[in-house]
């Protein structure tokens, strides 16, 4: 069972701050947050990372609460492109035997 | 460029046939994946590798096979023995563990 949980669907204006939010109320302290999204037809992206702290690539930033239990990712200027189902997994980062889990992510339109 | 490929984009089988989806990793990754997705839904785990030769099944591993005879490849046999086979199949690599996840385009199978 997915261990987080995310709305259904979002929209956003281009060019303005996409937020999307995920709840984690019951990750232990050992789990990393992962963010990936899924472009229509395409296999999913990898996006960001992060255990406590907040976290900045080149897509994305990553906003972990304090108790840890719900994040924030920031798309900081949407474009049309971004528009895809965006997921948010909760898991240890190394090693085990733990999958990726998948639910069935936010849908988001820009 | 390194990458993760699968073939064909598309494919279509008759009802009782047995059929094999190609994936293909030139990143050096230990590990691979294939996942299912249905329509609307999350991605679901079949079969996963974390070394050649060695392969575990995942979630809905009923009516599928796998081999890992090389590290840079990891093909999936979608037997007659699914019952639902028409889906999108996606294939990923990673280097030692589930993080970091790349994952092909898919392929959409199709069972007439």
């Amino acid at each position: 069972d997915a261990k987080t949980t995310q709305p259904t669907s979002m929209d956003c204006a281009e060019g303005r701050a996409a937020n999307l939010p995920c709840n984690h109320s019951t990750i232990s302290g050992n789990e990393y947050v992962y963010w990936y999204r899924q472009i229509h037809s395409q296999g999913p992206q990898y996006i960001i990372h992060g255990l406590k702290n907040n976290e900045t690539n080149e897509m994305a930033s990553l906003i972990i609460t304090e108790d840890r239990k719900s994040s924030t990712l920031i798309l900081p200027h949407a474009t049309l492109r971004d528009t895809a189902v965006y997921y948010c997994i909760v898991r240890e980062a190394q090693g085990g035997s733990e999958k990726l889990v998948f639910g069935k992510g936010t849908k988001l339109t820009v | 460029d390194g990458g993760i490929t699968q073939s064909p984009k598309y494919l279509f089988r008759k009802e009782g046939q047995n059929v094999t989806l190609s994936c293909e990793q030139n990143l050096n990754h230990d590990a691979m994946y294939w996942y299912r997705q249905d329509p609307g839904q999350g991605l679901r785990l079949i079969y996963y590798s974390q070394i050649v030769n060695d392969f575990q099944k995942g979630d809905i591993a009923e009516g599928y096979s796998v081999s890992r005879e090389k590290k840079e490849s990891f093909p999936l046999t979608v037997t007659s023995a699914q019952k639902n086979p028409t889906a999108f199949y996606l294939c990923a690599s990673s280097i030692t563990d589930w993080s970091q996840s790349t994952f092909g385009s898919g392929t959409r199978l199709t069972v007439v």
